[in-house]
């Protein structure tokens, strides 16, 4: 099993630039996040998916779009790039059993640089 | 709203000593769980622990031991005997209410970054 993986590991972009980072995950999993690092501030949850076709706001969502067309990806979108998007992304995985989730399952981050 | 504090920015200790790293939250779910998360320096995230609001008992696990006290909202991780590979940040993160339309989604807290030295 690769677990999760994302999809690129680093990237620059120049400001007003559109990407779009991609997750992958192999272990059938319901629940998908995503995340950013940001020096001192821990990880901050950007959006996340509680299954195929389903994607909802998280802490700091502005300036992201997501779309999580079949379950195992989850993909996050800039649309214009900005410097305050400079970060660390990670993605991240979960699952339910008995009525209670368990932990997440992480990515290696992709380390985004926007000029 | 969930809240989750690593007042220990950075901790610096020589190789061998025991290491504290406090974590302090605020929610006002009566469920929850509590994790640990470690950052070594390539950069994944490696889960730790979870554990349950409704489970007290202190847990360890070969070095590292776990001191969950619900009457201080705290949740202090120790590494004993510290070793370099230890080396790294450390995160403590909260999901509230352990089921439900939490979604699994975790708080973080700041994180610490600990350094042993040799």
């Amino acid at each position: 099993n690769a677990g999760v993986t994302q999809t690129p590991k680093f990237r620059v972009l120049k400001t007003g630039q559109s990407m779009t980072l991609l997750c992958a995950q192999d272990m059938n999993h319901e629940y998908m996040y995503w995340y950013r690092q940001d020096p001192g501030m821990g990880l901050r949850l950007i959006h996340y998916s509680v299954g195929e076709g389903t994607t909802a706001k998280g802490e700091v969502p502005d300036g992201y779009n997501v779309s999580r067309l079949k379950k195992q990806n989850f993909l996050l979108g800039l649309e214009s790039a900005a410097p305050s998007q400079t970060s660390v992304y990670f993605c991240a995985s979960s699952y339910m059993v008995l009525g209670s989730y368990n932990e997440q399952f992480f990515g290696p981050g992709t380390r985004l640089t926007v000029l | 709203a969930q809240k989750v504090t690593q007042a220990q920015t950075e901790i610096s200790v020589v190789e061998k000593e025991d290491v504290t790293l406090d974590c302090v939250y605020e929610t006002r779910d009566t469920t929850y769980y509590l994790f640990w998360y470690k950052q070594p320096p390539s950069g994944e995230l490696v889960f730790l622990i979870r554990r349950n609001s409704f489970d007290e008992q202190n847990e360890i696990s070969g070095r590292y031991s776990w001191n969950f006290q619900k009457s201080t909202s705290s949740f202090n991780f120790t590494i004993t005997a510290s070793q370099v590979v230890d080396s790294a940040v450390y995160f403590c993160a909260l999901s509230p209410n352990a089921g439900g339309t939490s979604y699994g989604k975790l708080t973080f807290g700041q994180g610490t970054i600990l350094t042993v030295h040799p």
